[in-house]
C-alpha cells in the first residue's frame, strides 16, 4: 500500500478482555515497530521486527502483550485481560532496512480506550 | 541502554520568535538522528535527519538542526516561526542497527 495502515482506528474495550491491533506496513519495508503513546506523553518502545531476526521484545510492559510478524507483511499487537493503564494510542511504524538510519514511517495510530 | 532527553515539554511562541528545541542523547556510539513532527489531528512524520557529514542539516518548512557530537546534542532550530508550525516535536535516536528510540516530546504553540 502507499503507507502503512492500521485498524481499526478506534477502539473502546471492557476491562479483562483481549484485544487485537493490527498493522499493515509499507511493501517492501523489512523493519516493522510498534510503539504506545499514552495522553500528553512520548513515545514509548513497544518491539521492533527486523527480518528474519528474533523480534526486539524489550520494550513491552508486561506478558499481557504480545506481537507477531508474518514475513515482512502483517503485524498484530495482542493485549490480554486489558487494564485501564492500557489506555493510549498505538502507533506502529516501518522502514526499508535493518539500520535505524532509513527513516520510519508512521500509521495513523489505534486509539485505545479501555472502560 | 540509549536514552533521549527533550528538555522543553510546551513551548510558547508568538509568530516570528526564533525556536529552539533542545534534544540530548545518551549513547557514545555512531548514531543517527531524527527530528519527528506530528502535526494536529495527523500521524508523525519526518522533519529532518542527520546520519553523517555536515553537522548541520537542514529539513522541510525552514527547520534544520545541529549535530553537536561533544554535546550529545541534535537541537532543532527555526528563525522565525508561524502559526502553522503549532505541533508536537519528538527528537529519536537509533543506532546504525537497531531501533528508534523517542524522546517524551516538546509541545509547541505558536500564537498568531
Amino acid at each position: 500500500g502507499a503507507g502503512v495502515s492500521q485498524s481499526p482506528s478506534n477502539k473502546v474495550t471492557e476491562k479483562g478482555k483481549d484485544v487485537e491491533l493490527r498493522c499493515d506496513p509499507i511493501s517492501g519495508h523489512t523493519a516493522l515497530y510498534w510503539y504506545r503513546q499514552r495522553l500528553g506523553q512520548g513515545l514509548e518502545f513497544l518491539i521492533y521486527f527486523q527480518g528474519n531476526s528474533a523480534p526486539d521484545k524489550s520494550g513491552l510492559p508486561s506478558d499481557r502483550f504480545s506481537a507477531e510478524r508474518t514475513g515482512e507483511s502483517v503485524s498484530t499487537l495482542t493485549i490480554q485481560r486489558t487494564q485501564q493503564e492500557d489506555s493510549a494510542v498505538y502507533l506502529c511504524a516501518s522502514s526499508l532496512e535493518a539500520s535505524g538510519g532509513t527513516e520510519a514511517f508512521f500509521g495513523q495510530g489505534t486509539r485505545l480506550t479501555v472502560v | 541502554a540509549q536514552s533521549v532527553s527533550q528538555h522543553n515539554h510546551h513551548v510558547i511562541l508568538s509568530e516570528a520568535a526564533s525556536l529552539e528545541l533542545g534534544c540530548n542523547y545518551s549513547y557514545g556510539g555512531t548514531v543517527n538522528l531524527f527530528w519527528y513532527v506530528q502535526y494536529p489531528g495527523q500521524h508523525l512524520q519526518l522533519l529532518l535527519k542527520y546520519f553523517s557529514g555536515d553537522p548541520l542539516v537542514k529539513g522541510i518548512k525552514g527547520f534544520e538542526a545541529e549535530f553537536i557530537k561533544s554535546k550529545f546534542s541534535f537541537n532543532l532550530r527555526k528563525p522565525s516561526v508561524q502559526w502553522s508550525d503549532t505541533a508536537e516535536y519528538f527528537c529519536a535516536v537509533s543506532l546504525l542497527t537497531d531501533k528508534l528510540i523517542f524522546g517524551t516530546g516538546t509541545r509547541l504553540q505558536v500564537f498568531p
